[in-house]
């Protein structure tokens, strides 16, 4: 069956512009996961949906990110006024239940640049 | 403040040995993940744990919950085992470590 997929793949815009990235998780996966990898590092988190809800947004960096899941299967995280510092991959995952305690299946991630 | 240490952070082994990487965490968990990615690759889960000792093929995880400690062994290792490991913990949010890379030469 499908995976996780994100898109885009690749997104360059420039300092103070609006972006959305979008993910696809895998059909009845209940809970959905955004990070974000910049190089060299470990993922770290953003946000978490369970359903059509946000259960832990403690991860999003500040009020420039925003992130939506509204039919509880595919999510877009926004970001406001872009910044150099934005620059990452974002890797979105997917798993059935509760976080944590399953395996979570990830997606290619869209690799974005701020100019 | 890492609440998600690795190590070493690089290593690298001839085709054929045997491989340990450690991940020690400072907060309470309810799992423990390893994790894949290769170069310019998604990640892959390799293993979710909350106690004692999982196998899969030649990988083995390992977790000490009173020490805060696991390990990921990989057996007779080969040159397409060469990618970042990473470990996560599940406390109240999803903790990374920085990741192990790992390169096996043929």
């Amino acid at each position: 069956g499908a995976g996780v997929s994100q898109t885009p793949s690749n997104k360059v815009t420039e300092k103070g512009k609006y972006v959305e990235l979008r993910c696809d998780p895998i059909s009845g996966h209940t809970a959905l996961y955004w990070y974000r990898q910049s190089l060299g590092q470990g993922p770290e988190f953003l946000i978490y949906f369970q359903g059509t809800g946000a259960a832990d947004d403690s991860g999003l960096p500040n009020d420039r990110f925003f992130a939506v899941r509204p039919e509880g299967s595919v999510s877009t995280l926004k970001i406001q006024r872009t910044e150099r510092g934005d620059s990452a991959v974002y890797l979105c995952a997917s798993s059935f239940g509760l976080a944590g305690n399953n395996e979570q299946f990830f997606g290619p991630g869209t690799r974005l640049t701020v100019l | 403040k890492n609440e998600v240490e690795q190590s070493p952070q690089n290593l690298t082994a001839q085709e054929g040995e045997f491989i340990t990487i450690n991940c020690s965490y400072s907060v309470g968990i309810s799992a423990l993940h390893w994790l894949q990615q290769h170069p310019g690759g998604g990640i892959v889960s390799l293993f979710m744990l909350s106690s004692g000792k999982k196998k899969h093929g030649r990988l083995i995880a390992t977790i000490n919950i009173q020490e805060k400690h696991s390990s990921l062994h990989i057996t007779a290792s080969h040159p397409r085992d060469s990618a970042v490991y990473i470990c996560a913990v599940y406390g109240n949010q999803f903790y990374f470590g920085t990741g192990t890379s790992l390169t096996v030469i043929p």
